[in-house]
C-alpha cells in the first residue's frame, strides 16, 4: 500500500496480559522501525528490521518485548506480561532503502495498560 | 550519550514568523530531521539537513550547523493549522534509527 498501516488503533490490556501490535510497511520499503511515544512527545526507538532481519535492536527491553517481520506478513511487536509503564502510542515507520532520508510513519497504536 | 534539546512550548500570532531551535549532542550523525505532529496523529516529515546551510521548502525552512550541533526550523506566514508539535530528530550515524528531541508545542493564535 501507499501508507504504513497499523492495527489495532487502540488496545486495552490488564496488567500482566499480552499485547500484540501489527504494522504493514509501504510496499517496496525494506526497512521497518518501531518507536514508543510516552507522555506526549517523548519518542523512544525500539527496534528496526531490514526485510525480515533484525537491523538494530538497541532500544528493545529484552525481557518482555519481542518483534518479528516475516515474509508476506505484517510485522508485529509483542509485549508479554504488560506493565502500567508500557502504556504509550507505538509508531511504526518504514523507509525505502538503506540511508533513505525519510521515514514514513503509520498512525500508531495506542496501548493502555490498566 | 544522546541529547537533543528543544524549547517545550512557543506561541506566535497568525501571519508572523517563528523560529524553533534545536541543539544536539549525539554519538553519531547522519542527518537532522524536522517532523510535524498534530495531537493524536502520526509525525509527518517536514525537512532534512545533512550538510550545513539552509534548506527552503515553501513556508518552512530548516538550517543546520554541524560544528555547533545546532539547527532551527523557520515557519513563515503562520497559519492556525500550524499549531502542532515540532520534533527535531537526528539519525544515528551507522544505523538508521532516529533519536528524537522532546518536541516543541507551537500554539498559533489569531
Amino acid at each position: 500500500g501507499e501508507e504504513v498501516a497499523q492495527t489495532p488503533k487502540h488496545l486495552v490490556r490488564g496488567e500482566g496480559q499480552k499485547a500484540k501490535l501489527y504494522c504493514a510497511p509501504i510496499k517496496g520499503h525494506s526497512y521497518v522501525f518501531w518507536y514508543q511515544q510516552v507522555l506526549k512527545n517523548e519518542f523512544k526507538f525500539l527496534i528496526s528490521f531490514q526485510n525480515e532481519n533484525v537491523f538494530d535492536e538497541t532500544g528493545m527491553p529484552k525481557e518482555r518485548f519481542s518483534a518479528k517481520c516475516l515474509p508476506n506478513s505484517p510485522c508485529s511487536l509483542e509485549i508479554q506480561a504488560t506493565k502500567l509503564e508500557d502504556s504509550a502510542v507505538y509508531f511504526c515507520a518504514s523507509s525505502q532503502e538503506e540511508r533513505a532520508y525519510e521515514q514514513y510513519f503509520g498512525p500508531g497504536t495506542r496501548l493502555t495498560v490498566t | 550519550g544522546q541529547n537533543i534539546d528543544q524549547p517545550t512550548e512557543m506561541t506566535a500570532t497568525e501571519g508572523a514568523i517563528v523560529q524553533i531551535n534545536c541543539t544536539y549532542q549525539t554519538s553519531g550523525f547522519n542527518g537532522l530531521f524536522w517532523y510535524q505532529q498534530h495531537a493524536g496523529e502520526a509525525p509527518t516529515f517536514l525537512s532534512y539537513n545533512v550538510l550545513d546551510g539552509l534548506e527552503e521548502k515553501g513556508r518552512f525552512s530548516s538550517f543546520l550547523s554541524r560544528s555547533k550541533g545546532y539547527s532551527y526550523l523557520l515557519l513563515k506566514e503562520l497559519q492556525m493549522k500550524d499549531s502542532a508539535s515540532y520534533l527535531c530528530a537526528v539519525r544515528d550515524g551507522g544505523f538508521q534509527k532516529l533519536v528524537f528531541g522532546t518536541g516543541t508545542r507551537l500554539l498559533v493564535s489569531p
